[in-house]
């Protein structure tokens, strides 16, 4: 079993939908919960971060983490063209590593 | 800043010679990682730096691989020989832990093709 599951899609929804990507993940020790947005030929930009259990917000963009259940969430809202990428879960365990999920490979369809 | 800067963009070789990625990370920052992607196998940590010494080079492939951080502002990836199972998108990132903030700043990567 990965550390780190993700299902890589593609997802494919229509301009203004509400989507979610979400992870698990096995080991109860991490800490850092985070998401990065990789757009074709790019490197990846982190776009949240979160420590705890619970919903973290910015923007459209809402994080969200169950520690009880190993499973993290990133909701867009109000999906744009723009917002056409591969996002990435990461697990930061403690000390410096981190680790990534597969990626999902998102589609907005204007 | 400009970010995480690495050369070239994009490197074609043939199989068996010598391969040479470069990476300047964000002034300031201490942590510098190298990072492989490939379709299969997502990305993979190769070596960590912190304060340019290797923490962790347990991602390292084979002996084949090198890396080198001669300063804080400069750190090298080498692969020789390369064979055509390297090929993929090599990414450097760099972060400064201390500053209590989560992540890493990637490059825009080195597209590596062993032909």
């Amino acid at each position: 079993q990965k550390e780190v599951e993700q299902d890589p899609g593609p997802l494919s929804v229509p301009e203004g939908a509400i989507v979610s990507l979400n992870c698990t993940y096995s080991n109860s020790a991490f800490q850092y919960f985070m998401w990065y947005r990789q757009y074709s030929r790019k490197g990846p930009e982190l776009l949240m971060y979160t420590y705890s259990s619970g919903n973290k917000e910015d923007g459209r963009f809402t994080a969200q983490v169950d520690k009880s259940s190993k499973y993290i969430s990133l909701f867009i809202r109000d999906s744009q063209p723009s917002d056409s990428a591969t996002y990435l879960c990461a697990i930061e365990t403690g000390g410096f590593k981190t680790i990534f999920g597969a990626g999902t490979r998102l589609f907005v369809k204007a | 800043d400009a970010g995480v800067i690495q050369s070239p963009r994009h490197e074609v070789t043939e199989m068996g010679q010598e391969v040479t990625l470069r990476c300047k990370p964000i002034s300031g920052h201490n942590s510098l990682f190298w990072y492989r992607q490939t379709m299969m196998r997502g990305l993979e940590l190769l070596i960590y730096f912190n304060n340019n010494v290797p923490i962790d080079d347990s991602g390292m492939p084979e002996d084949r691989f090198s890396a080198k951080m001669p300063n804080a502002s400069f750190s090298t990836l080498k692969i020789q020989p390369s064979e055509p199972r390297d090929s993929a998108v090599y990414f450097c990132a760099s972060s400064l832990p201390q500053s209590g903030e989560a992540g890493y700043t990637f490059g825009s990567g080195t597209r590596l093709t062993v032909v």
